[in-house]
């Protein structure tokens, strides 16, 4: 069956340390997208690509790093450097230059202790 | 002035009522106009697209969409306990494709 997955659906780390977080389509879609949702809030986009080696900032993408070197793949750093990590994430696929209808991972919670 | 903007709730409704939803965005541009639902603790799910002005209709759902007024709403008919979730409006932008814009969302609660 097609869809994305994300991994891992829980993590906890520490302060100071970087994590990255996986993201893995098999909809054969070109865009692909990273959100954080903090809880009672919105989606917020971190950083999204429309093509392979390409990617673009979100509205949030400081203390983040991803990169996008295949079309199935786009995994997502969250780096020290991001001062309240804690979060769920969400990673989003759709069919480039479409209509914008994005299909979403599981998530993944992640714990800053 | 965020770019969407949703009633944050809760909005409650008694088993059988209609559940109205209602998003206004800022952006004149704007051509596509989606509805998420998220259930608690997991990922958006889209249950209605629209890009005309007007209504549409699918199953207990309808979309209403009026440009001129920059409103989009989502309609619940016969509401069941099932449909309780948040639901998220996402709007995209004339000058910046490829992305979505999400409001915050409006909790719903349909009580039997």
């Amino acid at each position: 069956d097609g869809g994305i997955t994300q991994s891992p659906k829980y993590l906890f780390r520490k302060e100071g340390q970087n994590v990255t977080l996986s993201c893995e389509q098999n909809l054969n879609h070109d865009a692909m997208y990273w959100y954080r949702q903090d809880p009672g809030q919105g989606l917020r986009l971190i950083y999204y690509s429309q093509i392979v080696n390409d990617f673009q900032k979100g509205d949030i993408a400081e203390g983040y790093s991803v990169s996008r070197e295949k079309k199935e793949s786009f995994p997502l750093t969250v780096t020290s450097a991001q001062k309240n990590p804690t979060a769920f994430y969400l990673c989003a696929s759709s069919i480039a230059g479409g209509t914008g209808e994005l299909f979403f991972g599981e998530g993944s919670r992640l714990t800053v202790l | 002035q965020k770019e969407v903007e949703q009633n944050s709730g809760p909005l409650s409704v008694p088993e059988g009522a209609i559940a109205s939803l209602n998003c206004t965005y800022s952006d004149r541009g704007s051509q596509s106009f989606f509805w998420y639902r998220q259930y608690s603790g997991k990922s958006p799910e889209l249950i209605m697209s629209i890009y005309s002005n007007g209504d549409k209709e699918d199953g207990r759902f309808t979309a209403q969409l009026n440009k001129a007024s920059q409103y989009v709403s989502l309609l619940i008919r016969d509401s069941q306990p099932s449909d309780s979730a948040t639901y998220l409006c996402a709007v995209d932008r004339g000058s910046t494709l490829g992305r979505l814009y999400f409001g915050r969302g409006t909790q719903l609660t349909v009580w039997p």
